[in-house]
This record gives structure tokens, C-alpha cells and sequence, in this order.
């Protein structure tokens, strides 16, 4: 079945550092990609998505872009703030029926000042 | 624009207790209504999803059930909770000709 398979956390780096969470998938069918973001205490939060491939979703400064010959959708950020400390997760919507998500596990970001 | 709105936002409830969490989307019609459940430290668990008035998909055998009784209304309901019950229920909507799934803000629910 589809599957998402995220870069195991907890990550932390220092504010200004370069971001990148990888992201792999599988999936039988062409599935979209998305990235949510969840704050402490809070609910999922959409921070980019991308519904084809070689397509680039862009927000907040993050971007990924979908790479259906690596099947990857690495999240990256060139400039972290200690405002992006979350748990990042990365999905798939395999298209098809009742329009399910396939989430990853999660990436716990922490951002030091 | 569309809204999603859960409650109650947190929960304590005692093992063997009754459970009804509600959810409703505004501004749209006829939405794809989905729960699911995170429990600690772990990633997010599809429970139930729904594409119309009355019509629910169990995606994991379990003590719980759902409910859709208006077409943007969505319940969450248990007759006994247990322990392994508590976790962070999360709602979400998805429109019926897109494939974009948004959240709602989520219920903290401890089984005490």
C-alpha cells in the first residue's frame, strides 16, 4: 500500500542554520504531497503542497519540491527561526476515492536562539 | 471562507464514561469529513472518514464510533471509554472536488 517514510527527529539546529527534512514515498498511483506543521498544543496546519511532479509548493520561506524519479519531497528552509520549532509532517494523497491521507511519523524540529 | 471548528477543546474523563466530540465545517457544501487520532509521541491515525449525510467508513476496528447527521456536522462518540482512549482527536474536512485536507484545532482527550 502507499506509504510515507519521514528522516526520524528530533532535529535540532541553531537559529539561521539551513533546514532540510527528508521525505520519501510510495505510492501505486500519482499522488499529491503536502507538508503540515503543528505547533505545540495546536492542530495540523497546511504549510505547502505540491499535486504533480517536478512541481515546487513554497510558504513561510519553506519549500519542496516533488520528485517522482527519487519519489522525495524534502521540506527545506534557508534561514530557521526559533518560531518554526514544531513537528513537521510530511503526506500523500493517493487521488483516488474518498481523498485519504498517508502520513509520515513526524519530524520534531527545535530551533535554539 | 471556510472554518472548521472542534469542541471541547480538552477532555478529562473518567474509564468506562460516555465520549461525544463534535465537529463543524462552514462555508462549504457536502465535504469529505475525516477524524483522527494522535496519541502520544506517535504519528496520526485515520479513525473514521465520511462522504455524505449518514454514510461513515471505519478505517480501525476499535471502541469508538462516528456520526454525520447534517451534512457539515460530525460526531465522534464511545459508549465506554478506555484507557488506550486518550490522545489528541483531530477533525478534518476535505472539498468534494478537491484533494486538500484541512484541520481543525484539535481535543485533548485523557481517560483518567
Amino acid at each position: 500500500g502507499d506509504s510515507v517514510t519521514q528522516m526520524e527527529g528530533p532535529v535540532t539546529l541553531s537559529e539561521e542554520a539551513f533546514l532540510t527534512i527528508n521525505c520519501t514515498y510510495t505510492a501505486t498511483g500519482y499522488p499529491s504531497l503536502f507538508w503540515y506543521v503543528q505547533y505545540p498544543g495546536e492542530g495540523l496546519q497546511l504549510l505547502l503542497k505540491a499535486t504533480k511532479a517536478d512541481d515546487k509548493g513554497s510558504n513561510k520561506g519553506f519549500e519542496a519540491t516533488y520528485r517522482k524519479e527519487t519519489t522525495s519531497f524534502h521540506l527545506e528552509k534557508g534561514s530557521v527561526q526559533v518560531s518554526d520549532s514544531a513537528v513537521y509532517f510530511c503526506a500523500l494523497n493517493p487521488g483516488q476515492g474518498a481523498q485519504k491521507l498517508v502520513f509520515g511519523q513526524g519530524t520534531r524540529l527545535t530551533i535554539n536562539p | 471562507s471556510q472554518t472548521i471548528h472542534q469542541w471541547p477543546a480538552t477532555l478529562v474523563q473518567p474509564v468506562g464514561s460516555p465520549l461525544s466530540l463534535e465537529c463543524t465545517v462552514e462555508g462549504t457544501s457536502n465535504p469529505n469529513l475525516y477524524w483522527y487520532r494522535q496519541a502520544a509521541g506517535r504519528g496520526l491515525q485515520l479513525l473514521f472518514y465520511s462522504v455524505g449525510i449518514g454514510q461513515i467508513s471505519s478505517e480501525v476496528p476499535q471502541n469508538l464510533s462516528a456520526s454525520r447527521p447534517q451534512d457539515r456536522q460530525f460526531i465522534l462518540s464511545s459508549k465506554k471509554l478506555l484507557l488506550s482512549d486518550s490522545g489528541f482527536y483531530l477533525c478534518a474536512w476535505a472539498g468534494e472536488s478537491g484533494n486538500t485536507i484541512y484541520f481543525g484545532e484539535g481535543s485533548w482527550l485523557t481517560v483518567v
